[in-house]
């Protein structure tokens, strides 16, 4: 069946450092991609997208890279801030099927020490 | 401008009962799209609504069921709930016009579901 990313990790890193979550996806048709934070009893976020003809997108402090060859997905936060603490989780959108299909990852949880 | 509701926040159910679940999408967003969330198997979508027709459907049983009114308003049902049925119901609303891929999805802060 389809999936997205792969059992979920746990990510410690200091306030200051850089984060770098990974996400692996199985649909090499799939076109368009997001990334989401999802906080304790919250919804999801959108933090960012990226379609599938491009490489790298970059937001506010946030860049997510697409690797296409190896299927792969990257979400990197600069100077991660402790409100920064969440769990994170990549996307894609069904593109075979009609709109609005999001296939979910299993989520990283990022935990960030002050 | 006011953000996906979901109402109620908190439900327990019984096995076997039914249960109905409340959306009320961005206004102007005719898009609506249910997830279920649990700590097993992660975000899993349910179906999605627009302009009162089911456009695309996951891998849920019948028990499942949706249904969206003329001001974009969803609702989604559940019957004849199983204790595996425990989770976070999630409700998402977009512009969802055309085949724009990147529009953005605005989620609510969802319905506990616990069934008991």
């Amino acid at each position: 069946g389809e999936s997205v990313g792969l059992h979920l990790p746990t990510l410690s890193v200091q306030e200051g450092d850089n984060s770098i979550i990974n996400c692996a996806y199985s649909n090499s048709a799939s076109d368009y991609f997001i990334w989401y934070k999802q906080e304790s009893g919250k919804g999801p976020q959108f933090i960012i997208d990226i379609r599938s003809n491009m490489d790298k997108r970059q937001g506010q402090r946030v860049t997510v890279l697409l690797n296409k060859t190896v299927k792969h997905l990257s979400l990197q936060i600069a100077a991660t801030q402790p409100g920064d603490s969440a769990v994170y989780f990549c996307a894609e959108k069904g593109v075979e099927t009609s709109y609005d299909k999001v296939i979910f990852g299993p989520g990283t949880s990022l935990s960030v020490i002050p | 401008k006011a953000g996906v509701t979901q109402t109620p926040r908190y439900l327990i159910k019984t096995r076997g009962q039914q249960v109905t679940l409340s959306c009320s999408p961005i206004s102007g967003h005719r898009s609506v799209s249910w997830y279920q969330q649990t700590p097993g198997q992660g975000l899993q979508f349910l179906f999605e609504y627009f302009s009162e027709t089911q456009r695309n459907k996951g891998n849920f049983p019948g028990r499942f069921s949706g249904r969206q009114f003329s001001n974009s308003r969803s609702e989604m049902n559940v019957s004849t709930l199983e204790l595996g049925d425990s989770a976070l119901y999630l409700c998402a609303s977009n512009q969802g016009g055309g085949v724009d891929l990147g529009t953005e999805a605005f989620f609510g802060q969802g319905t506990r579901l616990t069934v008991v």
